[in-house]
């Protein structure tokens, strides 16, 4: 089992440039979630996927913000145009849809450094 | 909605040393408790949840947790720490409505 994927692992880029993050969910898992991880803030959902469809984006910062899941196993957070302020540790995570007592299993994140 | 507090932001410890993790939750129905450890560099894992039954919980690594409904607490426990348990560890509350919440994370150090 691979687990949840992510990629980049690291993406530096410079203000006004466009970032986008990708995730690769548990095979089988029916919702993803996305999650950003500052120091100040902490964790954060920003939006989430039940069967690729979005449920709950109320996290989205902004209109800079936007996620897709074409499909069961891929997903992308794109940030366009980037700021410094967007210097996070992004998260995806999977789970099977039994609920909200299943599991969330995290991917190793995207550390983002926007100049 | 419901939201978490986790009371420590650090406790430090000396190896083989009990240590106590709080968590406090509010919530207006019922919920289904979690603890995650996070490891430098790596992504959130489980630790051990609670859904419903028993109230003691025990988890991955010795940890341990009790769910306690009056006080609306839900604390980590250990016995004796090991250096390996030297992570940030995240409390977090979920309910029917999908929406899990993360507390602000506690880091826990280990030292010889």
């Amino acid at each position: 089992d691979a687990g949840v994927i992510q990629s980049p692992r690291h993406e530096v880029t410079e203000m006004g440039q466009e970032v986008t993050l990708r995730c690769k969910p548990i095979s089988g898992h029916n919702s993803l979630f996305w999650y950003r991880q500052t120091m100040m803030r902490g964790l954060e959902l920003l939006i989430y996927f039940n069967n690729n469809v979005p449920i709950d984006d109320s996290g989205m910062p902004e209109d800079r913000f936007s996620a897709k899941m074409p499909n069961a196993s891929f997903s992308t957070l794109k940030i366009q145009p980037s700021e410094p302020r967007d210097s996070a540790v992004y998260f995806c995570a999977s789970r099977l849809s039994g609920g909200a007592g299943e599991t969330q299993y995290f991917g190793p994140g995207t550390r983002l450094l926007v100049l | 909605a419901q939201s978490v507090t986790q009371l420590d932001s650090q406790v430090p410890v000396f190896e083989e040393a009990p240590v106590e993790l709080r968590c406090n939750y509010s919530s207006s129905v019922s919920v289904y408790l979690f603890w995650y450890v996070q490891y430098p560099n790596q992504g959130l894992q489980l630790l051990l949840k609670y859904l419903s039954g028993s109230t003691l919980v025990k988890g991955i690594n010795g940890f341990e947790a009790e769910f306690n409904k009056s006080q609306t607490s839900f604390h980590l426990r250990k016995p004796s720490v090991h250096i390996s348990d030297t992570a940030e560890y995240f409390c977090a509350v979920s309910s029917n409505n999908n929406d899990m919440r993360f507390g602000a994370g506690t880091r826990l150090t280990v030292k010889p």
